[in-house]
């Protein structure tokens, strides 16, 4: 495909589990950036790559929060024991280059549900 | 730190009425401004981008201005249409490689015939 897609577009989980997200960038985009929008508000952001490196993940809510891009391309944004404040849609977007005048491609989000 | 404040929504217009969504911005140096879109049921997807001072950038009839002496950068369009119905979102990104966007909070627009 040509777009950014994203997996599973939707996910309910219990308090307490864990759940793992997935990005499969447009081929060949070095930069790869995870947010996460809450009902109403706009996305914000958590983490960032360079190819396989995570150079910023100031954005992170809490150490519960993990993720990686082993190779370079596909990116896991993994939760472990899922809280009610986790709930929300959690983007993937990649861009060609690093510059900040780099379009950003989002794929279609995938919408956390925690109960 | 880096910021964006956009009108609060939602704004309801009529079709071919004209369109105003207002974003101003507080930055340090120098960011890249963007306006972002989101129809019902798509992702988010770029509808227009300026990088410099004075620039105007433009795509589907909006446009938008940088204005570094006001901080703003709001979207216009003289003659709006059902199919604009949508989430607007303002952004901006800092002047260094690698950076990620800081959105508004989103603006939706509603268009009726």
């Amino acid at each position: 495909g040509a777009g950014v897609s994203q997996s599973p577009r939707y996910k309910v989980a219990k308090r307490g589990q864990d759940v793992a997200l997935r990005c499969d960038p447009i081929s060949g985009h070095v930069s790869l950036f995870w947010y996460q929008q809450a009902l109403g508000q706009g996305p914000e952001f958590l983490t960032y790559f360079q190819n396989e490196a995570q150079l910023d993940k100031s954005g992170l809510p809490s150490d519960r929060f993990f993720a990686e891009r082993p190779e370079g391309s596909v990116s896991t944004l993994k939760i472990q024991r899922t809280q009610q404040e986790d709930s929300a849609v959690y983007l993937c977007a990649s861009s060609a280059g690093t510059g900040n005048y780099n379009e950003q491609f989002f794929g279609p989000g995938t919408r956390l549900t925690v109960l | 730190g880096d910021s964006v404040t956009q009108m609060e929504g939602p704004v309801t217009l009529s079709e071919e009425a004209f369109l105003t969504i207002n974003c101003t911005y507080t930055a340090t140096g120098y960011p890249s401004l963007f306006w972002y879109v989101q129809y019902p049921g798509e992702g988010l997807q770029l509808l227009l981008k300026a990088t410099k001072a004075d620039d105007k950038g433009s795509n589907k009839g909006f446009e938008a201005t940088y204005r570094k002496e006001t901080t703003s950068f709001h979207l216009e369009k003289g003659s709006v249409q059902v199919s604009d119905s949508a989430v607007y979102f303002c952004a901006l990104s800092a002047n260094q490689a690698g950076t990620a966007l800081i959105f508004g909070k989103g603006t939706t627009l509603s268009v009726s015939s």
